[in-house]
């Protein structure tokens, strides 16, 4: 389907270097989550971004931000990275006006951190 | 902040059991609890949602039903098929207002259905 994609869909960094994962919505959505999903855990919310503001906020530390861009695409940017930042980063897009709009997955960005 | 506790962690049923899955949040401003399928290497898909208007809702096989004094909410599958198997994850939602959206995840529940 022409759903939500993610760039890259691999990922191998080295401690204290930088990262950035991109997301494309499914066209029409103005809406985007990020999610940090950890082997055998629930995804752990991080960001939603809509029309471009911030949402919401996840409990994570400054070193992870995001950005929204005019066409709704998003970035998001982890700094420092730590080897426990080793994780399935998945994006999620929705039509964005409501809290209950259905958020629908990308395939997600597997990041690890030797 | 919210927390979301999922119970059982796993699930093994026999094809044509029902299986049930239980959640309880913390945050009274939850009012929206979607529930999403994953399987093995693929990306979560909402099989169902409740607002926290409605007490039940059924899709064909799958039901949840809320009880939001108690703040729970569980999942309700008859007549499991082996394509069942997969995790299941509950979730709570806060909604909007400036930047109080937060979607809380619930660790997630291993079904198995034996055929």
């Amino acid at each position: 389907d022409a759903g939500v994609t993610q760039s890259p869909t691999h990922l191998i960094k080295t401690r204290g270097q930088h990262v950035t994962l991109r997301c494309s919505p499914i066209s029409g959505h103005k809406s985007v989550s990020w999610y940090q999903q950890v082997l055998g855990q629930g995804p752990q919310f991080i960001f939603q971004y809509y029309e471009k503001e911030e949402r919401g906020r996840g409990n994570f530390p400054d070193r992870f931000s995001a950005r929204q861009f005019p066409n709704y695409s998003s970035e998001l940017n982890v700094n420092a990275l730590l080897l426990g930042d080793s994780a399935l980063y998945l994006c999620a897009s929705s039509l964005g006006g409501q809290n209950t709009d259905t958020q629908y997955f990308g395939p997600g960005t597997r990041l690890t951190v030797l | 902040g919210e927390n979301v506790e999922q119970h059982p962690s796993t699930l093994s049923v026999q094809e044509g059991d029902s299986a049930v899955i239980k959640c309880t949040y913390s945050d009274s401003a939850s009012n929206y609890f979607p529930w999403y399928k994953q399987e093995l290497g693929k990306r979560p898909q909402l099989i169902i949602d409740i607002r926290s208007n409605v007490g039940e809702k059924k899709d064909q096989r799958i039901a949840v039903t809320l009880n939001k004094t108690a703040k729970h909410f569980s999942l309700h599958i008859t007549e499991t098929q082996p394509e069942d198997s997969a995790v299941y994850f509950c979730a709570a939602i806060r909604g909007w207002g400036g930047s109080n959206y937060k979607l809380t995840f619930g660790k997630g529940t291993l079904l198995t259905v034996n055929p």
